[in-house]
């Protein structure tokens, strides 16, 4: 089975700074996506930034980018330049890329940034 | 951005009595979605659904729980008797294809089940 592994349950940082947040999956698959999402208080999903396993060159959306690390099984978020609306829950997902596409999702990481 | 709609945002009922929990997919959508939520846990995968029939089930989708498509444009979660432990956000979720087709999420509705 699929697990994602959010190793982080909180973290904090100063508004401007540059955070860091880690995931782990296990999978013995090799065609598989994937994501952050985050969840504001408002509880909605949203997604941030996504990654295909087959491409080796790491997903960047605006602040927001990805490491990862196929052979070690690690999709970890950058977030520069940090916002205080960058605030809220960041969760971890995977999803294979055949069959129904459920994701799978990683226990989050509660992030707050401090003005 | 289109949106995928829930309703209602909060539902409360007693223990032991049916729910349903309504959403509406974006409209050129064919693969539907239901997961949950509860207080303080990760996110959780309870059911897909396409071409009219539930393609995929989690250990959590049992008896008690059902889907359907009535209309060609609601998609709807039922939960036949509800338990306390069914106290949880419910998202659902739909996108156009597959082949990293992007996923869309509801903004919840929130069940409190007394």
């Amino acid at each position: 089975a699929q697990t994602v592994t959010q190793s982080q349950p909180e973290m904090s940082v100063q508004e401007a700074e540059t955070v860091t947040l880690s995931c782990t999956y296990d999978t013995s698959e090799s065609n598989y996506y994937l994501f952050w999402y985050k969840q504001p208080p408002s509880r909605q999903m949203i997604l941030v930034i996504r990654q295909e396993a087959y491409k080796q060159q790491n997903a960047t959306e605006n602040r927001f980018s990805v490491n990862f690390q196929k052979a070690a099984k690690s999709f970890s978020l950058k977030i520069s330049d940090s916002q205080l609306g960058d605030t809220a829950m960041y969760f971890c997902a995977y999803n294979l890329i055949q069959g129904a596409q459920k994701l799978v999702f990683g226990q989050g990481t509660r992030l707050t940034i401090n003005p | 951005e289109p949106e995928v709609t829930q309703t209602p945002s909060h539902q409360v009922t007693q223990m032991g009595q049916e729910v349903i929990l309504r959403c509406v997919p974006i409209s050129n959508h064919l693969y539907f979605y239901w997961y949950r939520q509860i207080l303080g846990q990760k996110v959780e995968f309870l059911v897909s659904f396409y071409n009219n029939e539930i393609s995929e089930k989690s250990e959590i989708f049992d008896d008690q729980f059902s889907v359907e498509r009535p209309d060609g444009s609601n998609f709807t979660l039922k939960i036949r008797s509800t338990k306390l432990e069914d106290s949880a956000m419910y998202f659902c979720a739909s996108r156009r294809g597959q082949n990293n087709e992007k996923l869309f999420f509801g903004s919840g509705t929130q069940l409190s089940v007394l």
